[in-house]
């Protein structure tokens, strides 16, 4: 089955605790991102990855890492979390050739709460 | 840059009404245009897109949408909706870059829909 799954799915925190949130998909997808969800917002670009070794940054690229070493993997990471990083996290991917035509495909989602 | 207004942040409706969520969308080159829908706890999955040819696009689960390029609109209706359709809909856009793979996807807001027995 094609899916993207995210780990851990509820993750709660103190300020300042490095944490890292993993995503895979078993697509071969070459394009892979991290969007945050806020009520009112919607969802916003945090990094993206249009290959292994190839990231750039979105949106809201502040206070996030991300690493790209293997085609499958794709984690987000808090160095340094603090309370207004509070919220959900959606991680997704893509073909990369279809450009902006292809349906990006979105994990179950990780509840981040930072005290 | 481009940028997705959704109007209304809850719809509620009677079961096996008709009901229409709306989208705007503002950008400077040609675009494509998403629905995509969340059930609760739930990840964002596919309703239905347009890309181009024929401005009425039909999706899953009895959903359609319009095109309409003079009104920059992409509104999504359904002619008789189910409690089961009760969930959170973005309207998304697609737009910009020379190099086609970059392009990134900008959210609407979201519209909570609301179908009560």
């Amino acid at each position: 089955e094609a899916q993207v799954t995210q780990n851990p799915r509820y993750l709660i925190t103190v300020t300042g605790k490095k944490l890292t949130v993993t995503c895979s998909q078993n697509m071969n997808h070459e394009y892979m991102s991290w969007y945050r969800q806020d009520p009112g917002l919607g969802l916003r670009q945090i990094y993206y990855s249009m290959n292994v070794e190839v990231t750039d940054k979105g949106d809201v690229p502040e206070g996030y890492k991300v690493s790209r070493k293997e085609k499958r993997n794709f984690p987000l990471i808090l160095e340094s979390p603090s309370p207004n990083q509070t919220s959900l996290y959606f991680c997704a991917s893509r073909r990369l050739a279809g450009g902006g035509t292809d349906t990006q495909y979105f994990g179950p989602g990780t509840r981040l709460t930072v005290l | 840059a481009q940028s997705v207004t959704q109007l209304d942040s809850q719809v509620p409706v009677f079961e096996e009404a008709p009901v229409e969520l709306r989208c705007n969308y503002s950008s400077s080159v040609s675009v494509y245009l998403f629905w995509y829908v969340q059930y609760p706890n739930q990840g964002l999955q596919l309703l239905l897109k347009y890309l181009s040819g024929s401005t009425l696009v039909k999706g899953i689960n009895g959903f359609e949408a319009e095109f309409n390029k003079s009104q920059t609109s992409f509104h999504l209706r359904k002619p008789s909706v189910h409690i089961s359709d009760t969930a959170e809909y973005f309207c998304a856009v697609s737009a910009g870059g020379s190099d086609t793979g970059r392009r990134a996807l900008t959210f609407g807001s979201g519209t909570r829909l609301q179908v009560q027995p």
